[in-house]
């Protein structure tokens, strides 16, 4: 079945910098790749999603890139503040996960210091 | 527009119990699923529910099964409770279902302590 590495496990940085977190799935046949946020004591928040027939994607300070042949996609944050810490994780869908499920990477607690 | 809610929010059991957990998807969606969320295992998925049905599931023991009502209201049950078992229990809804690329929103959870 489909499985989703993330990397780094956990990332800190100034406030202002950016951040960057990167993942590779297995299953090529993957076409839909979320990435949520989650804060202390609360759910994971959706922040960004792409499609295999996208290459980036842009939202503000949030963008995410996909390279199919390679497997891989990145969240790239810019202008980092205090209050993207978190823990992020990335996740991917496809036909062989099966209707809505999805695989999740093992997150990247992202610390962002002032 | 209101999110997923989940109640309860937290639960105390000891081993051996048995235990029902509830979720209300977003107004207008009709797929739910479910996932527990460990230290250890991360987020792994449970079952997925459309109209009704239970369309998917993950590698869970019997123990762990749920339910759709016509509403798309979800419930979960785990019976014979172990240690193991304690997680925060995750609901998440998406429109129809059918469309792979559904967004799918979370609600805040049910963290499950058994002990």
């Amino acid at each position: 079945g489909e499985n989703v590495e993330q990397h780094p496990s956990t990332l800190s940085v100034q406030e202002g910098d950016s951040a960057v977190i990167k993942c590779t799935y297995s299953d090529s046949a993957s076409n839909y790749f979320p990435w949520y946020k989650q804060e202390l004591g609360k759910g994971p928040q959706l922040i960004i999603d792409i499609r295999s027939n996208v290459g980036e994607k842009k939202d503000q300070r949030i963008a995410v890139t996909l390279n199919k042949t390679a497997k891989h996609f990145s969240l790239h944050i810019t202008e980092t503040q205090p209050e993207d810490s978190a823990v992020y994780f990335c996740a991917a869908k496809g036909e062989n996960t099966g209707f809505q499920k999805l695989v999740f990477g093992t997150g990247t607690r992202l610390l962002v210091s002032p | 527009k209101a999110g997923v809610t989940q109640t309860p929010r937290y639960l105390i059991k000891t081993r051996g119990q048995q235990v029902t957990l509830s979720c209300s998807p977003i107004s207008g969606h009709r797929s739910v699923s479910w996932y527990q969320q460990t230290p250890g295992q991360g987020l792994q998925f449970l079952f997925e529910y459309f109209s009704e049905t239970q369309r998917n599931k993950g590698n869970f023991p019997g123990r762990f099964s749920g339910r759709q009502f016509s509403n798309s209201r979800s419930e979960m049950n785990v019976s014979t409770l172990e240690l193991g078992d304690s997680a925060l229990y995750l609901c998440a809804s998406s429109l129809d279902g059918r469309n792979p690329y559904n967004e799918q929103f979370f609600g805040p959870g049910t963290r499950l302590t058994v002990l």
